[in-house]
């Protein structure tokens, strides 16, 4: 069965730092695009950051320069580092294998909280 | 940066009834290798999102055929031919053509039984 599940997060101070994961199974990252998603309290969706299967990495403007994206491919897993985290950063993180243009897979996600 | 424009933002419907969500992208979504990466996506409360269509009108893996995606180039329809009460939640719409620089999502219809 192919999964995602997310782990990391929890309440942290502003200015403080977290690292986000990404276990998968019933499939191998490093063959896949892999991404964050995130969505704030009571709102929509927003794209944070991908790797694509040759390592490059993308981010979204609000979280360029503070966030990075790595996989471990013998973990198979994918991590969101964030630094410099802000008040707005407070969100669900949810993590998604995309394929087709589009996100196949979805973890449950994990809460950020940022206090400030 | 490319901004999708979901109408209505909320929509009552009757049981058994249709429903029709509308998609329109600031710029056209057809990519160079010819495709059009437009997918639309199904969140219920307290849970992740689930794909239901993807490049406009595909749909995935064991998505009722009471769903159906239509359009093109930068005007996208999501079609419920008759709702089920399971389909109450939010839905996106969602483009993949302009990457990678960025990913973007409607604002979300949420569909909700009258």
């Amino acid at each position: 069965e192919v999964q995602l599940v997310e782990s990391g997060g929890g309440l942290i101070q502003s200015g403080g730092s977290l690292r986000l994961s990404c276990e998968a199974s019933g499939f191998t990252v490093s063959t896949h695009y892999m991404s964050w998603v995130r969505q704030a309290p009571g709102k929509g969706l927003e794209w944070v950051s991908v790797i694509y299967t040759d390592g490059s990495t993308y981010f979204a403007d609000s979280v360029k320069g503070r966030f990075t994206i790595s996989r471990d491919n013998s973990k198979n897993t994918v991590y969101l580092q964030m630094n410099s985290l802000r008040a707005e950063d407070t969100a669900v993180y949810f993590c998604a294998r995309e394929g087709s243009g589009t996100f196949f897979t979805w973890g449950q996600g994990t809460l950020v909280t940022v206090s400030s | 940066d490319i901004v999708m424009t979901q109408t209505p933002l909320s929509s009552p419907v009757t049981l058994g009834q249709p429903a029709s969500i509308s998609c329109r992208s600031s710029q056209s979504l057809v990519h160079s290798d010819g495709n059009t990466y437009l997918s639309w996506l199904h969140q219920r409360p307290g849970q992740p999102p689930r794909l239901l269509i993807y490049m406009i009108s595909n749909r995935f893996s064991g998505v009722p055929d009471r769903f159906s995606g239509s359009g093109a180039g930068t005007d996208f329809t999501l079609k419920i031919s008759r709702v089920e009460a399971e389909d109450v939640g939010v839905y996106y719409c969602m483009q993949a053509t302009h990457f990678p620089q960025m990913y973007s999502f409607g604002q979300g219809t949420k569909l909700e039984i009258k």
